[in-house]
């Protein structure tokens, strides 16, 4: 079926470091992206998200970046700090008011 | 910041009891999702709920579960006879359907 996915189950930084966390998608229909950030025994948390229409978008201190032609989708982090310790997770979904189908999530470590 | 609630944080029930996890939504939102995650899994899609009525549901969400809005703050979920496999958090999440974020609250546990 069609899912969307993430290349690593986790990933090491050091603090100031900048991360970033792919995921690949494989429904070319979908036409919104979201980066949900979720910390232990919290529920997800909206990040950034981007339109299919999009190949760029800037928050702060967050990018996500999205390349249709490979169907990847990224997240930037700049100047990675302890508190962005988390699993996240890409979503994607064709419309609004249905469904999120998200990837399996990338555990980020930040050490100081 | 509005945001959505869920009560309670933490349920433990037996198998075969029914539970009903509870969940107050953004005010002025019109859609509402029940999302679940097993322990260090993806989070998967249950229900979304429009205008009274289901919109959509997964593969999931069979004949066990139900969902219900019984008054203008409340969204409810059901699950009639709980197996072990219903262990999970369940995630209630609410948007305005004109946009596509959804908003999640902070789950409850179910064992």
């Amino acid at each position: 079926g069609e899912s969307v996915g993430l290349h690593l189950p986790t990933l090491s930084v050091q603090e100031g470091d900048n991360s970033i966390i792919n995921c690949a998608y494989s429904n070319s229909a979908s036409d919104y992206f979201i980066w949900y950030k979720q910390e232990s025994g919290k529920g997800p948390q909206f990040i950034i998200d981007i339109r299919s229409n999009m190949d760029k978008r800037q928050g702060q201190r967050v990018t996500v970046l999205l390349n249709k032609t490979v169907k990847h989708l990224s997240l930037q982090i700049a100047a990675t700090q302890p508190g962005d310790s988390a699993v996240y997770f890409c979503a994607e979904n064709g419309k609004a008011g249905t469904a999120l189908i998200f990837g399996k999530g990338t555990t980020l470590s930040v050490s100081s | 910041e509005p945001e959505v609630t869920q009560t309670p944080s933490h349920q433990v029930t037996q198998m075969g009891q029914e539970v009903i996890l509870r969940c107050v939504p953004i005010s002025n939102h019109l859609y509402f999702y029940w999302y679940r995650q097993i322990l260090g899994q993806k989070v998967e899609f249950l229900v979304s709920f429009y205008n009274n009525e289901i919109s959509e549901k997964s593969e999931i969400f069979d004949d066990q579960f139900s969902v219900e809005r019984p008054d203008g703050s409340n969204f409810t979920l059901k699950i009639r006879s709980t197996k072990l496999e219903d262990s999970a958090m369940y995630f209630c999440a609410s948007g305005t359907g004109l946009a596509y974020e959804q908003y999640f609250g902070p789950g409850t546990r179910l064992t």
